[in-house]
């Protein structure tokens, strides 16, 4: 298994809403990260994970949650979003914090309304 | 000021036609990375080049990493229009893969 997997690939939410974004790979990558993306710019990194620890966070507002339960999985929690938030948000993996290549996931497509 | 600057931004060529894209930046690295990625897809990743001075060959692609290790092209041969996409290049400063602005390539048939 060489895949990155995301879900959902595509969520509304409303302002006052609460959701989650999953992500998940099985390729034994013991570190994850989460990207933003706005249409037609490069992905921003917002989150590193290395052996299950935070290990940067890129002063991302805390209306954006993460947590890595095991070192398979990586979720990013959201709460009162704004429309601004909307965005493609991806999930990668690499062998270890500082490798190179990473894999990454096809992102969530997410809308705030 | 991007760390990584790419150029050009967009790119609308015919098929067969070949292109360069560049990735420069005033900083030294341990490596680059190209990405190509599709509209509603992730980033793929397509090389990293390491040593400097390194040429490396993806079927029709070749990439280069300059010999001061600070900046990289990509050279499309005969592009097709399989190869339209955003290609990105990539760099780690600190352990932060930090992307450059990203080069939109059209190639119609």
């Amino acid at each position: 298994d060489t895949e990155v997997t995301q879900t959902p690939k595509h969520l509304v939410m409303g302002m006052t809403n609460k959701k989650s974004l999953k992500c998940e790979q099985h390729m034994g990558h013991r570190a994850m990260y989460w990207y933003k993306q706005k249409a037609k710019k490069p992905p921003e990194l917002m989150f590193v994970y290395s052996y299950e620890k935070l290990s940067i966070n890129e002063s991302v507002p805390s209306r954006f949650s993460p947590e890595c339960p095991n070192s398979s999985l990586l979720n990013l929690h959201l709460h009162a979003l704004q429309p601004e938030d909307s965005a493609l948000y991806l999930c990668a993996s690499s062998q270890d914090w500082g490798a190179q290549g990473y894999t990454f996931g096809s992102g969530t497509r997410l809308t705030v309304v | 000021t991007q760390l990584l600057e790419q150029s050009p931004q967009f790119l609308s060529i015919q098929e067969g036609e070949n292109l360069t894209v560049y990735c420069n930046s005033s900083s030294v690295f341990s490596s680059l990375q190209w990405y190509r990625q599709e509209p509603g897809e992730g980033p793929v990743l397509l090389v990293t080049v390491v040593t400097g001075g390194e040429v490396k060959k993806l079927k029709r692609l070749t990439f280069q990493f300059g010999d001061a290790r600070k900046d990289s092209s990509l050279h499309i041969t005969a592009a097709q229009p399989g190869d339209t996409g955003l290609y990105l290049c990539a760099g780690a400063p600190g352990n932060k893969l930090v992307f450059g602005a990203g080069t939109i390539l059209r190639v119609k048939s």
